[in-house]
This record gives structure tokens, C-alpha cells and sequence, in this order.
């Protein structure tokens, strides 16, 4: 069974400052992975989507990196803002075909603060 | 609409009591999608629509759960003599098709 795990748990940043969240997974034969933004009452936006032949993903202030070989995902952000403020949530979905490969399986997040 | 949308926002039910969530996915999208955020966790899968077939519940915690799309576009998740352990955020999600792509800001259900 696929596990999704996020570290740290929380994190707090001065505006301003480069910062690095970590997704690991234990599955690596994953379809793609992909970076959600869950703001506090509102649903999940999708920020960036990997796909499994890819490395990184990169837009605005945020690069998204891929190693599938080891289970591994980073989200950097650069130049912190306090409207970055949010959870973020990484989400695998299955690489096999057919079955049930839309289920995305999520870690329990980032809960990121940037303080002006 | 332009988004998907779910209703009602926030529902406080007592222990015992059904209730019934609604989703309002994009037009014209086929996938839709029920996960269930409890506090401090990531999203789980509870179930998955394609047009109006329930193509797998494999996700849903009991046989209280029961969800629906008899028209192939309005979802409704019902929870039948709710529990303290249903208390969560339920988000519907829907996609053109594969995986969820847009999910509504969810319906916070506390149960006491």
C-alpha cells in the first residue's frame, strides 16, 4: 500500500527567505505527483504536476523536483511571502494501468507560515 | 459553474442524525470523486463516478455511507446515523477525465 509522508509538519519563515518542503513515498511506481495548495476553509489548488519521466516542474517562485527512483519530491519556494501562507499536500497517483489508478494518495501536508 | 461547488459549507448534525452532502461538479466533466479530510490528515479516496456508474466505493468506512449521481452531474454523499468519528471535511473533486483536477472548498460535517 502506498504511504505518503511530508516533513516538517509545520514550518515557520521569515518573509523573504527560500524554503524547501519534502515528500517521500514508498511505492515508486508512480504515474505523477503533484503539489496541492489547501487554504484554510477552501479546497486544494493544484500547483504543480510531475510526471513520472520528469525531473522538476517549475512555475513562478516554485520548482517542484522528482527522483522516483528513491520515493522523493521536493517543493521549493523562493522569496517566501506571507500570501504563501497554507497548507501544501503532495499526491502521488498509481502508475499501473487500468485497475485503479485515479486514486490519489496524499500526505497529511505542510502547514507553512511566512511572517511579514 | 465555473468551479465545482459544494453545499452546504459547514453542518453540524448529532450523533444518530443522516445527512446529506452535495456536489455540484464542472459541466460537462465525466470523473467525480468523494475524499474525506479528517482533522491534520490528507485527503482519502471514499469514492469514484464515472457519468452517473459508481465505478468503485471501495473507500467509503461503512455501510452508512452512500453516495449517488443518478444524472450523471450532481453528486450526493449521504451518512446515515452519524458518528463522532464521521466528523471531517468532504471534498468532491472532478475531472474531463483520470484523476481528480478541481476540488470544491469541501463541507465540514462535525458531529455531536
Amino acid at each position: 500500500k502506498q504511504e505518503v509522508t511530508q516533513i516538517p509538519a509545520a514550518l515557520s519563515v521569515p518573509e523573504g527567505e527560500n524554503l524547501v518542503l519534502n515528500c517521500s513515498f514508498t511505492d515508486s511506481a508512480i504515474y505523477n505527483l503533484q503539489w496541492f495548495r489547501q487554504d484554510p476553509g477552501k479546497g486544494l489548488t493544484s500547483l504543480l504536476l510531475i510526471q513520472s519521466s520528469q525531473r522538476e516542474q517549475t512555475s513562478g517562485r516554485l520548482n517542484a523536483s522528482l527522483d522516483k527512483s528513491s520515493g522523493r519530491s521536493t517543493l521549493y519556494i523562493a522569496a517566501s511571502q506571507p500570501g504563501d501562507s497554507a497548507t501544501y499536500l503532495c499526491a502521488v497517483r498509481p502508475g499501473y494501468s487500468g485497475g485503479s489508478n485515479y486514486k490519489l494518495t496524499f500526505g497529511k501536508g505542510t502547514l507553512l507560515t511566512v511572517n511579514p | 459553474g465555473a468551479g465545482v461547488s459544494q453545499s452546504p459549507r459547514y453542518k453540524v448534525a448529532k450523533r444518530g442524525q443522516d445527512v446529506a452532502l452535495r456536489c455540484d461538479p464542472i459541466s460537462g466533466h465525466v470523473s467525480l470523486f468523494w475524499y474525506q479530510q479528517a482533522l491534520g490528515q490528507g485527503p482519502e479516496f471514499l469514492t469514484y463516478f464515472q457519468n452517473e456508474a459508481q465505478l468503485d466505493k471501495s473507500g467509503l468506512p461503512s455501510d452508512r455511507f452512500f453516495a449517488e449521481r443518478p444524472e450523471g452531474s450532481v453528486s450526493t454523499l449521504k451518512i446515515q446515523r452519524t458518528q463522532q468519528e464521521d466528523s471531517a471535511v468532504y471534498l468532491c473533486a472532478s475531472s474531463e477525465g483520470g484523476p481528480a483536477a478541481f476540488f470544491g472548498q469541501g463541507t465540514r460535517l462535525t458531529v455531536v
